[in-house]
């Protein structure tokens, strides 16, 4: 099966720019996570999806970040404007089983190659 | 709030040498713990999940194990091999269904 896919794979932007990061999950995944990692940092959850409805979004870090998931299928992270601080690395990752509840040999989580975002 | 903390930050072996990296957490009340590898560049390749039940998890030469209630886990690699370098993270699930990181630890393996 195609693994989960993100696009773009690099991307640099100005400060005060707006980007859009997508990732189509593997089809059939309910759960759509995203994840992020700045610089020295570990990472860190941003938000989860289930189908097109927003579980969890403790963490994500202010209002210029806007995820969106239209009829549960690929999702896009917005960031506008975009700031210095925002540089990192975007992780998106897709889950079939909530509770991950997996046999040895399938595993509950799969991520996609990330974004690499670099803000000047 | 819980906090995953890996040590070493990085080591370099030389290949053969049998090695353990660690991970501790804060909040023993967790639904699993999960050990990915990420490679330069590329996305995260989930390696073992041990559920909160179980002690160990073995998947060829690597096998983790799980203290709950201590709040560790290791994750041993027997025969270390030049294409095992990478950086190594551990994550726990608690309730909220969202992975907790540690800040990873990169293996060097020198040949």
């Amino acid at each position: 099966e195609a693994g989960v896919t993100q696009f773009p794979s690099h991307s640099v932007i100005e400060k005060g720019q707006t980007v859009t990061l997508r990732c189509d999950p593997i089809s059939g995944h309910d759960n759509l996570y995203w994840y992020r990692r700045v610089m020295g940092k570990e990472i860190k959850f941003l938000l989860h999806f289930v189908k097109e409805s927003k579980q969890d979004e403790s963490g994500m870090p202010n209002n210029r970040f806007l995820a969106e998931r239209t009829g549960g299928t690929y999702s896009t992270l917005k960031v506008q404007p975009a700031e210095l601080e925002d540089s990192g690395v975007y992780f998106c990752a897709s889950s079939q089983d909530p509770r991950h509840r997996t046999a040895i040999g399938s595993y509950g989580y799969t991520f996609g190659s990330g974004t690499r975002l670099t803000v000047v | 709030k819980q906090e995953v903390t890996q040590i070493p930050a990085a080591l370099s072996v030389p290949e053969g040498e049998n090695l353990v990296l660690n991970c501790s957490f804060t909040d023993s009340a967790i639904y699993n713990l999960q050990w990915f590898r990420q490679d330069p560049g590329k996305g995260l390749t989930s390696l073992l999940l041990i559920q909160s039940s179980q002690r160990e998890q073995t998947s060829g030469r690597l096998n983790a194990s799980l203290d709950k209630s201590s709040g560790r886990s290791t994750l041993y690699i027997a025969a270390s091999q030049p294409g095992d370098s990478a950086t190594y993270l551990c994550a726990v699930i608690n309730a909220g269904n969202m992975l907790t990181f540690g800040g990873g630890t990169r293996l060097m393996v020198k040949p």
